[in-house]
């Protein structure tokens, strides 16, 4: 059963700081890897997509990284603003279908 | 474009009543849609797969009787949660692709807050 792990769960950082986030997935068979933004109680944003046959994919100040053999994807995010605030979800693809398993996510807070 | 609504946005019912939430595709045709459930802390967790004039398929441990789910047309699914109970309380989502089966992005509703009192 294919289980992904964010970490960490929670990040504050300062605004105009560069970060990384993390994710990791116990079965490196998967369709694709998608990074989402979600605001408090709103739905997901998507910000990136990554294919199984791709290694990194960017978008403005995000870039994610996929590293299948080890079953860890990152995502960057340079020149952090306090707009940037929200959790980000990482989701595994599987099997061709768009069934998705989710992380936790890890909470960024933007300070200015 | 990819725009997917849904409704409502939040609810407050009694235990023991049904509340039916609603998810459209707004600018695309949706052969197929997912429900999720996000528990406070936790992962999204797929409910079941909503598939255009056919049954959903639901996922382990999802009772298919409590939470049903029609799909009537290539742009509307809609969740019903029979018989609510305040364990049930929970953020409901649904998603759709433009593509299905393609691994194309999934675009997400804003969710529904759903509390039983």
């Amino acid at each position: 059963k294919q289980e992904v792990t964010q970490i960490p769960a929670a990040l504050s950082v300062p605004e105009g700081e560069n970060l990384v986030l993390n994710c990791s997935f116990t079965d490196s068979a998967i369709y694709n890897l998608q990074w989402f933004r979600q605001d408090p109680g709103k739905g997901l944003t998507s910000l990136l997509l990554i294919q199984s046959s791709q290694r990194e994919q960017t978008s403005g100040r995000l870039n994610a990284s996929l590293d299948k053999s080890s079953g860890r994807s990152t995502l960057y995010i340079a020149a952090s603003q306090p707009g940037d605030s929200a959790t980000y979800l990482c989701a595994v693809g599987e099997g061709g279908s768009e069934k998705l398993v989710f992380g936790k996510g890890t909470k960024l807070t933007v300070n200015p | 474009g990819a725009v997917v609504s849904q409704h409502p946005s939040w609810v407050i019912c009694k235990s023991g009543t049904s509340v039916k939430i609603e998810c459209r595709s707004l600018d695309f045709q949706a052969t197929t849609m997912f429900w999720y459930r996000q528990f406070p802390k936790q992962s999204l967790m797929l409910m079941a797969t909503s598939n255009e004039g056919s049954k959903a398929t639901y996922e382990q441990g999802v009772e298919k009787d409590k939470f049903l789910i029609n799909h009537a047309s290539l742009t509307l699914s809609t969740l019903t949660v029979t018989s609510a109970h305040p364990e049930d309380s929970s953020f409901y989502i649904c998603s759709a692709s433009v593509f299905s089966g393609s691994g194309s992005p999934l675009h997400f509703g804003n969710g529904t807050r759903l509390t039983v009192t």
